[in-house]
């Protein structure tokens, strides 16, 4: 499936560097989403954009900032992490930013923090 | 609390054999509920979709039924294949409301061996 593009699809990283996941959609959706998935633990909302504006944070830490230039591009900012933020960050995809909308994730980026 | 609570957490079945997966909830009031496949190293994808008025859909050698009254769905997977191997996940969404109140299930890891 190529709707929902991550890039890296995996990252090793210092707790001092600053590095950047990107995600793209070719959908022509309107939502755009950012989950965490830990192991055995149920996917974690961290951000929401509708139309480019974000609708939900939801406590995310500032070590983590998002930006969202346009409706098919998202990014998440990554610096000064913990080893516990390491987790597979998924992307995800919606045509609206409603729990009646399907969403469609992208293949994830496997971060690892040391 | 709405809750999502996936039953068995891993499954090992024999090629060719047919499997259940349970999923129990207590979101209140209830719009949908969808079924997720996950495989390694790739996002959920979706399965089936059910709001509250359904009791059965299929896609393929996979059908969902749905009892709004005892709050239980489960999977079926029939004659299964080794590309059934992956996660599944479930996910309500409460009526009304955004993507961001969507709730996951952990999972459920199906091994198929040959």
């Amino acid at each position: 499936e190529t709707g929902v593009t991550q890039t890296p699809r995996h990252l090793v990283m210092g707790m001092t560097n600053k590095k950047s996941l990107k995600c793209e959609q070719h959908l022509g959706h309107n939502a755009m989403y950012w989950y965490k998935q830990s192991a055995k633990k149920p996917l974690e909302l961290m951000f929401v954009y509708s139309l480019e504006e974000r609708v939900e944070n939801n406590s995310v830490p500032s070590r983590f900032s998002p930006e969202c230039p346009n409706s098919s591009h998202l990014f998440l900012h990554l610096h000064t992490l913990q080893p516990e933020d390491s987790a597979l960050y998924l992307c995800a995809s919606s045509q609206g930013p409603l729990g009646t909308d399907t969403q469609y994730f992208g293949p994830g980026t496997r971060l690892t923090v040391l | 609390k709405n809750q999502v609570e996936q039953s068995p957490q891993s499954l090992i079945i024999l090629e060719g054999k047919n499997c259940t997966l349970q999923c129990n909830y207590t979101v209140s009031p209830f719009s949908n509920l969808r079924w997720y496949k996950q495989d390694t190293g790739r996002g959920p994808v979706s399965l089936t979709i059910m709001t509250f008025s359904e009791n059965t859909k299929s896609n393929g050698r996979y059908t969902a039924t749905l009892d709004a009254d005892t709050k239980q769905s489960s999977l079926h997977i029939t004659a299964s294949q080794l590309s059934d191997s992956a996660s599944y996940i479930c996910v309500v969404s409460p009526t009304y409301s955004s993507a961001s109140k969507i709730i996951f299930g952990s999972g459920t890891r199906l091994s198929i061996r040959p």
